[in-house]
Order: structure tokens, then C-alpha cells, then sequence
């Protein structure tokens, strides 16, 4: 049974435009929760990170939304450039590892 | 500096066959991950290594896969009698200590194809 979910598996936006890609998780004990960013042939690098005892963090163009009480969290990309097209994926940090989500595949168009 | 390195980037292999899979991880780094990435899947845990303590192996979906780090630097994910099921991208993490606080830097993944 999954414990992160990304529901969307891609998205695809204009660049300029602003990119909301969402993650649910089922754990209420998840207290630290991270986005990484997989180009091809890859491994992810970390993106951002947010602790449950906020709702919000920015760091640049890219803002995560913690909504504790929905067990949702949202990664915003504003504005989206042609070189953010990755694939993301949202981790919650539990029982001493990381518990990935599937990932949704993020295409910026010129 | 050098990041987290894994090899072979590649591997084929027979069904049946037995297949080892190698982590270089960031010099000076105590902790070490690896998680495995099947088609249409996120990252999932195997199995991970804090200094000299014993491994948490609570991600290994089975007896045939286990994981050795020597020296606590360099490891070794070993899987015995290959499944098609086992075909995944493998990827190993280093952090600075096995707590959230310490980004976990991976590797590019070995990419294992079972026939």
C-alpha cells in the first residue's frame, strides 16, 4: 500500500507559466517531507524540503505547500523554464528512510 | 569533488544468473542507501548502512538479495538467481549520517535487464 502518492504521473506546461505538481501521503506520523528532480540517466537530486511544522517554503522559483490537516503537499514552479522538464518526486522521511511517491514527469513547452 | 559513483551503468543478464551491483559513495560519507526503481515506479528501499552499525535490511523483498559495505565505504548489492522481475534501475545514496537533516546524494543508477 503506498504511503506517498503522486496521482499524476505528467504534466505539461508553457513555459513562463506557473507548474503545480501534488503529492498525498496516508502516514500522519511523516514529519519531513522533500522533492527531488530525476533528469534521464540520472540519479535525483534534491530539490526542496519542508518540515511539518510549516506550511511553507520557498527557495527561489520553486515553493513547497505543506497542508498538514489534507496530508497534501504541492510543489510550485513559477516560471516554469524549458530546463525544469524532469521527472519529480515527492519523498516523506519515516522509520529512519525515505519513502518515495511514483513520480510525475514535468514537460515545459518553449 | 566526486559524487556517488555505481557499476557496472549497464547490466545483462540470464535468468538464473546471479549479478553484483557496486556503490562508490561520497568520500567521508557514514551513510549509505540503495533503493531500486522498476518501470512505472517510484524509488523503493532495500536497504541501508549507518557506520559500523548493523544494516536496516527491512526493504529487501527477498532472501536472494543482499548487500555487504566494506570498510564503510565502498558496497556491494548482490542478487541471487535473477528474476524478470529484479529488471530496475538500482540506485545508491550517500549522506553525511542517516538523519533527514543530511541530503542524500545518489548515484546514476545501474540499470539491470533480466531475460
Amino acid at each position: 500500500d503506498q504511503q506517498v502518492k503522486q496521482n499524476s504521473p505528467s504534466l505539461s506546461v508553457q513555459e513562463g507559466r506557473i507548474s503545480i505538481l501534488n503529492c498525498d501521503y496516508t502516514n500522519s506520523m511523516f514529519d519531513y517531507f522533500l522533492w527531488y528532480k530525476k533528469y534521464p540517466a540520472e540519479g535525483p537530486t534534491f530539490l526542496i524540503s519542508i518540515s511539518s511544522i510549516k506550511d511553507k517554503n520557498e527557495d527561489g522559483r520553486f515553493t513547497v505547500f505543506l497542508n498538514k490537516s489534507a496530508k497534501h503537499l504541492s510543489l510550485h514552479i513559477v516560471p516554469s523554464q524549458p530546463g525544469d522538464s524532469a521527472v519529480y518526486f515527492c519523498a516523506a522521511w519515516g522509520q529512519g528512510n525515505l519513502i518515495f511517491g511514483k513520480g510525475t514527469k514535468l514537460s515545459v513547452k518553449p | 569533488g566526486a559524487g556517488v559513483s555505481q557499476s557496472p551503468s549497464n547490466k545483462v543478464t540470464e535468468k538464473g544468473k546471479d549479478v553484483e551491483l557496486r556503490c562508490d559513495p561520497i568520500s567521508g560519507h557514514t551513510a549509505l542507501y540503495w533503493y531500486r526503481q522498476s518501470l512505472g515506479q517510484g524509488l523503493e528501499f532495500l536497504i541501508y548502512f549507518q557506520g559500523n552499525s548493523a544494516p536496516d535490511k527491512s526493504g529487501l523483498p527477498s532472501d536472494r538479495f543482499s548487500a555487504e559495505r566494506t570498510g564503510g565505504s565502498v558496497s556491494t548489492l548482490t542478487i541471487q538467481r535473477t528474476q524478470q522481475e529484479d529488471s530496475a534501475v538500482y540506485l545508491c545514496a550517500s549522506s553525511l549520517a542517516g538523519a533527514i537533516q543530511w541530503e542524500q546524494f545518489f548515484g546514476p543508477g545501474t540499470r539491470l535487464t533480466v531475460l
